[in-house]
């Protein structure tokens, strides 16, 4: 099992160019999540799917579209690119979605924004 | 909406030296996690406490769920070097800003 798997590793983008982050789990989870990590400020949800077919906003949802491909699959695009994007991007996945469902992170992918 | 902050934002610790972050919430939580991420790496489940006042320990680990189910803390005993890393405390669907720990050997 390789758990949750993040393309790519890391990116560098200039201001108002897209691109699209790509999540993937083989544990079968209904629910995948996206978050964005920036020193000090934690970990804040930008989107998450609680089942295939269904996608809702977070904390930070501006700038950003998500897509639930398939139960394995959940993208997150940015259509364009901003520097306050630059931020390291943390895929996730759980069971269910509910309080106490353990999450599960992807190795991250850092993005650069010139 | 709903805030969880952690203090302290780093600590630097001598090896062997105890450590404490304690997690505030500005809503009563469900359950809480805790999360750990060494650097450069991404957050792993620690643990999750769900009664009012449960305490649960994994080895040099202390955690504890405040009684109000609003605040939490994760006490180390005796740090490691491979204690190094940040931790974080989660409620539903919202992270703790995280504490930096680390220790000097």
């Amino acid at each position: 099992n390789a758990g949750v798997t993040q393309t790519p590793k890391f990116q560098v983008l200039k201001t108002g160019q897209s691109m699209t982050l790509q999540c993937a789990q083989d544990m079968n989870h209904n629910s995948m999540y996206w978050y964005r990590q920036d020193p000090g400020m934690g970990l804040r949800l930008i989107y998450y799917s609680a089942s295939e077919g269904t996608t809702d906003k977070g904390e930070v949802p501006n700038g950003y579209n998500v897509s639930r491909l398939n139960k394995r699959e959940f993208s997150l695009r940015l259509e364009s690119a901003a520097p306050s994007q630059t931020s390291v991007y943390f895929c996730a996945s759980s069971r269910v979605q509910g309080a106490g469902e353990t999450q599960y992170f992807g190795p991250g992918t850092r993005l650069l924004v010139l | 909406g709903q805030q969880v902050m952690q203090i302290p934002q780093y600590q630097h610790v001598q090896e062997g030296e105890d450590f404490t972050t304690y997690c505030n919430s500005s809503t009563t939580l469900s359950n809480i996690q805790w999360y750990k991420q060494r650097p450069g790496g991404h957050p792993v489940f620690l643990i999750q406490l769900v009664k009012s006042g449960e305490v649960k320990k994994q080895k040099r680990l202390t955690f504890q769920f405040g009684e109000a189910k609003k605040n939490s803390s994760l006490h180390i005993t005796a740090t490691q070097t491979t204690d190094v890393g940040t931790y974080f405390c989660a409620g539903y669907l919202f992270f703790g800003t995280g504490t930096r720990l680390t220790v000097i050997p």
